[in-house]
């Protein structure tokens, strides 16, 4: 099995509510990550994790909050978002942060009014 | 810092043809990985196929084979007897082999490179 899972497939959201993206898989990697991308823009590294412990934060804005629950999940905490924050959020994964390529899943269409 | 650079935007091939996709890079780094992802209009980025920098021979998988020139920084994209499933927008990556987790665990994209294949 090598997938990964992202819900909800497709968000809207006002600039004062609070939702949450998630991912999982059972791949059993230890590396996991979150990236943002624009349409028809390659996709921007927004945080990493190595065995469940944020590794890589890319300068991004607190109203992101990633969260790591256990070995296998993925959080993405979202709260007070702007118009210019409506993307394409994807997961990824890897057997380990360094020396293996990453797996992605579908994605989150996100939409914030 | 490593660069990568896919300087055509969108290419056309006919259905059973065969297509090249361009990449080159810039880094001073001696090892490291380089990759191509596919990503359809669906928008499942999946990895496609990749190249180790310290090994000669050129990757292939099925119907897609690379030319890589490590002293020209080139990493081309061969898609062979091409198929309306290959339509797609294909990202060149590289991957430090060195240094910290976190500088070999980013990946650096081009711009990609959005394929059409007509029937």
């Amino acid at each position: 099995d090598t997938e990964v899972t992202q819900t909800p497939k497709h968000l809207v959201m006002g600039m004062t509510n609070k939702k949450s993206l998630k991912c999982g898989q059972h791949m059993g990697h230890r590396a996991m990550y979150w990236y943002k991308q624009k349409a028809k823009k390659p996709p921007e590294l927004m945080f990493v994790y190595s065995y469940e412990k944020l590794s890589i934060n890319e300068s991004v804005p607190s109203r992101f909050s990633p969260e790591c629950p256990n070995s296998s999940l993925l959080n993405l905490h979202l709260h007070a978002l702007q118009p210019e924050d409506s993307a394409l959020y994807l997961c990824a994964s890897s057997q380990k942060q360094t020396g293996d390529e990453q797996f992605f899943g579908p994605g989150t269409r996100l939409t914030v009014l | 810092a490593q660069t990568v650079t896919q300087s055509q935007p969108e290419m056309s091939v006919q259905e059973a043809e065969t297509v090249t996709l361009s990449c080159t890079y810039d880094t001073s780094e001696s090892d490291y990985y380089l990759f191509w992802y596919k990503q359809p209009p669906s928008r499942q980025m999946i990895l496609v196929i990749r190249q180790e920098a310290y090994k000669q021979q050129n990757a292939t998988e099925n119907r897609f084979s690379v030319n890589f020139q490590k002293a020209a920084k080139s990493f081309s994209l061969k898609i062979s007897d091409s198929q309306l499933g290959d339509a797609a927008m294909y990202f060149c990556a590289y991957r430090s082999a060195w240094g910290d987790p976190g500088a070999n665990s980013k990946l650096t994209f081009g711009k990609g490179i959005t394929l059409s294949v007509r029937p």
